[in-house]
């Protein structure tokens, strides 16, 4: 059974920052993997889909990569903004288009103004 | 495009009830939907997948007489949540599948008093 973990679980850097958010998974055979924010009490936002072929993917001040054979991604932010501010979540898909997404417990970003 | 609602995005009921929440895809059709449940500082956890003019597959511990899943045309899918329980209240977001990618649903927070 796929197994993702995210680390740290919270992190709190200031403004302007760079910083990279952790995540692994246990089964490498996976399809892709994808980041999303979270927002408290609300919805997910997806931010950037990796296939499993892909070793990264870039989105403005976005870019998350994947080593499929040690199980792990990393999420990279770029001159951290307060409106960064929200819970990250990687989710690894492992199946056909049957299957759901297997999440981590995510990472809660604040970034001080 | 690729637009997923739900309704109500809050909803408070008290012990012994049943609640029904509601999932669509407003611009595309979805033969699979995925329903998930979040608790406090937790991860999302796939609870069932529903499949159009089918049954719902159930995730393990996941108990389908209390968790009713029906997914009658490909915009809609809906979960009742039958004799409700204060242990049921919880963030239960749903998504649809399309192609690679799924959607999500912005979310109902469920209180059961």
């Amino acid at each position: 059974k796929q197994e993702v973990t995210q680390i740290p679980a919270a992190l709190s850097v200031p403004e302007g920052e760079n910083l990279v958010l952790n995540c692994s998974f246990t089964d490498s055979a996976i399809y892709n993997l994808q980041w999303f924010r979270q927002d408290p009490g609300k919805g997910l936002t997806s931010l950037l889909l990796i296939q499993s072929s892909q070793r990264e993917q870039t989105s403005g001040r976005l870019n998350a990569s994947l080593d499929k054979s040690s199980g792990r991604s990393t999420l990279y932010i770029a001159a951290s903004q307060p409106g960064d501010s929200a819970t990250y979540l990687c989710a690894a898909y492992s199946g056909g288009g049957a299957d759901g997404l297997t999440f981590g417990k995510g990472t809660h970003l604040i970034i001080q103004p | 495009g690729a637009v997923v609602s739900q309704h109500p995005s809050r909803v408070i009921c008290k012990s012994g009830t049943s609640v029904k929440i509601e999932c669509r895809s407003l611009d595309f059709q979805a033969t699979t939907m995925f329903w998930y449940r979040q608790f406090p500082k937790q991860s999302l956890m796939l609870m069932a997948t529903s499949n159009e003019g089918s049954k719902a597959t159930y995730e393990q511990g996941v108990e389908k007489d209390k968790f009713l899943i029906n997914h009658a045309s490909l915009t809609l899918s809906t979960l009742t949540v039958t004799s409700a329980h204060p242990e049921d209240s919880s963030f239960y977001i749903c998504s649809a599948s399309l192609g690679i990618w799924q959607y999500f649903g912005p979310g109902t927070r469920l209180t059961v008093t």
